[in-house]
């Protein structure tokens, strides 16, 4: 399975974007990067995915290079309650398969 | 929709007792997991269950974990016994039903498990 690297933390001003960075080098050509996040008592909640396109929906935009080694998930106008541990989880070999990292502890400050 | 539903939320136990977890994931999901996130740590996947048959057990600890989901919909995991290092959070997730890519997982709210 590709193996992920992300900041241990991060913090970010209310209102402002946040970025948080993976690398996932070893990804190969033909799988998908998920982003899952997990508020403090609750279960991971999905965010986005893609491929190699960005993408972005109601929650975030996904950025992710040419090639493909890397990627970005932007939180265009963070709030408080996405104070949360962020996990970039590229798609494996063995199939319908998550599996995390430590992910990236994002803490909104206002 | 109703989202994946998990009971107890919280359980307190002596070492060597038993327990014993439920989940009801969401309806039309035939394929249900089962993660034990450790305290600071990523959950980690324990059973993977495809309507009724299991499909990934590899990192459960069979020689006290066991799961079940006889009717294809509801599922049980149960520690017997349990041990000082199973404090943790033990979560449920579903998805429509792919097995070989990776789709959405939806998750329940967990069970605190803490063992004494």
């Amino acid at each position: 399975d590709a193996k992920t690297t992300q900041p241990t933390s991060m913090d970010c001003a209310e209102g402002r974007a946040a970025n948080l960075p993976c690398n996932h080098s070893t990804i190969s050509g033909n799988e998908y990067v998920y982003w899952y996040r997990q508020i403090h008592s609750q279960g991971p909640q999905y965010i986005i995915h893609g491929l190699k396109n960005n993408e972005t929906n109601e929650m975030a935009s996904l950025i992710i290079t040419e090639d493909r080694k890397s990627s970005t998930l932007i939180l265009p106008h963070a709030t408080l309650r996405d104070t949360a541990v962020y996990y970039c989880i590229p798609e494996g070999k063995y199939g319908n398969k998550l599996v995390f990292g430590a992910g990236t502890i994002l803490r909104v400050k206002s | 929709e109703a989202g994946v539903a998990q009971s107890p939320r919280y359980k307190i136990i002596e070492k060597r007792q038993s327990v014993a977890f439920w989940c009801n994931p969401i309806s039309g999901h035939a394929t249900l997991y089962w993660y034990q996130q450790i305290l600071g740590q990523g959950p980690k996947l324990l059973i993977q269950f495809q309507n009724n048959g299991v499909v990934d057990d590899s990192q459960l600890p069979k020689d006290r974990f066991s799961a079940e989901r006889l009717k294809g919909v509801d599922s049980t995991l149960k520690i017997q016994p349990a041990k000082l290092e199973d404090s943790a959070v033990y979560l449920c997730a579903s998805s429509l039903g792919g097995v070989r890519r990776m789709e959405t997982q939806y998750f329940g709210p967990g069970t605190r498990l803490l063992v004494l």
